[in-house]
């Protein structure tokens, strides 16, 4: 089983849709959770960290479940330049720190 | 700023070719790392040196050596490739280890080996 679970998609929504995205990970010592955007062909870049009590940042939310283990990202009002892949990436609480990334999420935005 | 720099973007070796992919950032950053992405696998970790003078085996570090040459430039070595290295190798930072701002990554590098 991989440490962090991503449906892999693709999700394909018309504009000004909201849709929902989920991951789960499998590490309970799992401390620090991000998304990240990767266009076709490029770097994964940070979309946004992931707060205990839930943070927003414009049409993204994102919401983390520590006792069901599971992060959420939501995207309202969705563009065609929301299509992209989302990774869910976990940094665990061992002696490693490393970032830990899910395959990812595919997202289509219609016209 | 550049960020993190990658070279060279693309790369075709022949099976037990040898080649070093170089990476660099000019953000100060203490923490170095070089993934490898593959269809449906995600990105993995293949080594990471958390400051300068350390380096440490990640994930999937077979087959591969690096080189924290100072603060700025982390070295990824192919010593003798081959057909399952062939994949898109991402260099990133971030200021510490551990940290919780996430990661800066340079623009990849795609590899076929042949």
């Amino acid at each position: 089983r991989k440490e962090v679970e991503q449906d892999p998609g693709p999700f394909n929504v018309p504009e000004g849709a909201t849709v929902a995205f989920n991951c789960t990970y499998s590490n309970s010592a799992s401390q620090s959770f991000f998304w990240y955007r990767q266009d076709c062909r490029k770097e994964p870049k940070l979309l946004m960290s992931v707060y205990s009590s839930g943070n927003e940042d414009g049409r993204f939310t994102a919401q983390l479940n520590r006792a069901s283990q599971y992060i959420s990202l939501l995207i309202r009002d969705s563009k065609l330049s929301d299509s992209a892949t989302y990774l869910c990436v976990v940094n665990r609480v061992d002696s490693s720190y490393k970032l830990i990334f899910g395959s990812g999420t595919r997202l289509l935005v219609r016209p | 700023n550049a960020g993190v720099t990658q070279t060279p973007k693309f790369q075709v070796l022949k099976t037990g070719q040898s080649m070093t992919l170089q990476c660099a950032q000019d953000m100060n950053h203490n923490s170095m790392y070089w993934y490898r992405q593959d269809p449906g696998m995600g990105l993995r970790l293949i080594y990471y040196s958390a400051s300068e003078g350390t380096t440490d085996k990640g994930e999937v570090p077979n087959g591969y050596n690096v080189s924290r040459l100072n603060k700025r430039e982390f070295s990824l070595r192919l010593e003798s490739a081959a057909p399952s290295q062939t994949s898109v190798y991402f260099c990133a930072s971030s200021g510490f280890h551990g940290s919780n701002y996430g990661y800066t990554f340079g623009s990849g590098t795609r590899l076929t080996v042949v």
